[in-house]
């Protein structure tokens, strides 16, 4: 089955830097790529995501690329904002016929004013 | 405004007890899942449901059982509650027809066994 595996499990930034969040898969099937944030006390949010057949997805601040030939895939978030501290999740699909997802370790992000 | 729903945001048991964990989604969606989120391990998913009355063992189902009676709800067992089975639990939903393969979650219920 899929394995997912992300890096680093804590970061800390200072406003307005950018935050870099890699993660790598271990099934080549895989084909979408999802990241979820997750703020104290809530569950997590689905923040962007991106297909196997492409290779870089936008939205604002936030964006992901994805190498498949070296199976990773990473989520940049420029100009950071202390709203952006949070718990980040990458996950990977498991193609053993239920295309459930497999999610990695997590990431602490804070973003110091 | 579209949600999945957890009935309980903090839940304190005493071991051996049965445990009811209860999820409702709004949005007719076909799959629901439930996970568990421990530090440091992130989130593991323990089953899961493709439809009504159907379920499927995930990574860690030992020690839980489901129930899916109807469309709307899915319900995480805890037959007999051990300490280590102290978690947030997280639910959530997936409508294939609606948004594909997004997840859309709950708040989480977080259990203490006692």
């Amino acid at each position: 089955g899929e394995n997912v595996e992300q890096h680093p499990s804590t970061l800390s930034v200072q406003e307005g830097d950018s935050a870099v969040i890699k993660c790598t898969y271990s099934d080549s099937a895989s084909n979408y790529f999802p990241w979820y944030k997750q703020e104290l006390g809530k569950g997590p949010q689905l923040i962007i995501d991106i297909r196997s057949n492409v290779g870089e997805k936008k939205d604002q601040r936030i964006a992901v690329t994805l190498n498949k030939t070296a199976k990773h895939f990473s989520l940049h978030i420029t100009e950071t904002q202390p709203e952006d501290s949070a718990v980040y999740f990458c996950a990977g699909t498991d193609q053993g016929g239920s295309e459930k997802l497999v999610f990695g370790k997590g990431t602490k992000l804070t973003v110091n004013p | 405004d579209v949600k999945v729903t957890q009935s309980s945001r903090y839940l304190v048991k005493r071991t051996g007890e049965k445990v009811f964990l209860e999820c409702v989604q709004d949005m007719d969606h076909e799959n629901m899942f439930w996970y568990r989120q421990d530090p440091g391990l992130g989130l593991r998913l323990i089953y899961f449901s493709y439809d009504v009355k159907m379920k499927e063992k995930g990574d860690i189902p030992e020690g839980y059982s489901v129930s899916r009676e109807k469309k709307e709800r899915f319900s995480l067992i805890l037959e007999s509650a051990s300490t280590n089975q102290t978690s947030m639990y997280l639910c959530a939903s997936r409508g294939l027809r609606q948004g594909g393969e997004k997840l859309l979650f709950g708040s989480g219920t977080q259990l203490s066994v006692l």
